[in-house]
């Protein structure tokens, strides 16, 4: 089966760090680019980063660029968001999801649960 | 950068047909995508490339994208089909979700 489990969420203060991981498992994990999706409280889907299958290409959101960085280790099948600098509104649930292309074209046809993130003092 | 504008809100009838619009510039010579999420759970992907289906996505939801609309239409809407729903576009090296409607089945 199919899995994208998130963690390394919590609460954190405005201007710290914090790294989030993305373990995958089910399927062949470097075929594959993987995104990070986050949602604010009441509010809809932001798209944060994402990495093509062999990390040539990663991309960032301009809300996140400069702070954020993205990686994969193929050997644990994971993929990481360091986020560094956190403001209150990157405040949000953290979702992984799977692209259905290596490159990563936006199709995401797995998600995790997600990871909640609080940035508050 | 890149916008994507819904319609906050759309009300339907169960049985009959929900459209749900999605615009933005040149948005026919970009690839759209639709998602669906319901209260406390992830988004699932219902539409890809525009017009097509992964496995396990009902019929009833179709897709459509030309000019500067992409649309999701769900014939014969269920009650089950209330929910959020986001399209979303590949630009350049960024994705770009819309703002989600609210579908409403009364």
């Amino acid at each position: 089966e199919l899995q994208l489990v998130e963690s390394g969420g919590g609460l954190v203060q405005p201007g710290r760090s914090l790294r989030l991981s993305c373990a995958a498992s089910g399927f062949t994990f470097d075929d594959f680019a993987i995104h990070w999706v986050r949602q604010g409280p009441g509010k809809g889907l932001e798209w944060v980063s994402g990495i093509s299958w062999n990390s040539g290409h990663v991309g960032f959101a301009d809300s996140v660029k400069g702070r954020f960085t993205i990686s994969r280790d193929t050997a644990k099948n994971s993929v990481y968001l360091q986020m560094n600098s956190l403001r209150p509104e990157d405040t949000a649930l953290y979702y992984c999801a799977k692209d259905m292309s290596n490159e990563g074209t936006g199709d995401f046809d797995y998600w995790g649960r997600g990871t909640l993130v609080t940035v508050s003092s | 950068s890149y916008e994507l504008t819904q319609p906050p809100s759309v009300s339907v009838s169960p049985g009959q047909t929900a459209i749900i619009t999605c615009s933005g510039g040149k948005l026919g010579n970009k690839y759209v995508g639709w998602y669906q999420q319901k209260p406390g759970q992830s988004p699932v992907l219902l539409i890809y490339q525009d017009t097509k289906r992964p496995s396990g996505i009902p019929e009833r939801f179709s897709g459509s994208n030309s000019g500067n609309i992409a649309s999701l239409t769900i014939t014969g809407t269920q009650v089950l089909d209330e929910a959020d729903y986001y399209c979303q576009a590949w630009d350049s090296v960024t994705v770009v979700f819309g703002g989600g409607t609210k579908l409403t089945v009364l």
